[in-house]
């Protein structure tokens, strides 16, 4: 069975800063990584994937995670982050051709100034 | 796109009373998830449907729960009868049941069962 791991239940960090929010996964097969961010009071929302080709992949707003095969990790980062970054992020897993998307417990960023 | 929409947003009611939770999904999308988030337990998928035909709902925590899809457009998920443990915020996601299954999800109900 797959299961994701994100061991920092909160990051605290202070604007501009960078920062590393971390994700393991286990799994069996080959998988699809996500990120997810949710603001307060809101539902989630797709930060950014890995399906397949570059390790690497970025989002719009300047995070960027990379795929790690052998240390099975998808781990989130920001070289500056800014008030606005403050949410809570969650890393998921799903297996090729499984539609089920498995979610870790969730990492709460939060930016001071 | 009005991405997925849910009713109500807020729900208050007492214990023992049913509760009747509603979800969109965006059009085109043929996969319908309902989730649980509570600060205990986290984000808990409850059931998911493809083509309207439920196909997981090894999540449903028991018989209280259940969860219908009528056609392409709709969804409810329904508590009978409510306990204060019910409490929670309640998430519809819709998806294209190929490629990548990136879900998109709805604003959430929250629910509070007194």
């Amino acid at each position: 069975a797959q299961s994701v791991t994100q061991l920092d239940s909160q990051v605290p960090v202070f604007e501009e800063a960078p920062v590393e929010l971390r994700c393991n996964y286990s799994s069996s097969v080959s998988v699809y990584l996500f990120w997810y961010v949710q603001y307060p009071n809101q539902g989630l929302q797709l930060l950014l994937k890995y399906l397949s080709g570059s390790t690497l992949v970025e989002s719009i707003n300047g995070f960027e995670a990379e795929f790690n095969k052998s240390q099975t990790s998808f781990h989130l980062r920001k070289p500056s982050v800014h008030i606005s970054d403050t949410a809570e992020y969650f890393c998921a897993v799903s297996n090729t051709g499984f539609q089920k998307l498995v979610f870790g417990t969730g990492t709460r960023l939060l930016v001071s100034p | 796109d009005a991405g997925v929409i849910q009713s109500p947003r807020h729900e208050v009611t007492e214990m023992g009373q049913e509760v009747t939770l509603r979800c969109k999904p965006i059009s085109g999308h043929n996969s319908l998830f309902w989730y649980r988030q509570t600060m205990m337990r986290g984000l808990e998928l409850l059931i998911y449907f493809n083509n309207n035909v439920p196909i997981d709902d090894s999540g449903m925590p028991e018989d209280r729960f259940s969860a219908k899809m009528p056609n392409a457009s709709f969804s409810t998920l329904k508590i009978q009868p409510s306990e204060p443990r019910d409490s929670a915020v309640y998430f519809c996601a819709s998806s294209l049941a190929q490629g990548s299954y990136e879900q998109y999800f709805g604003p959430g109900t929250r629910l509070t069962v007194t």
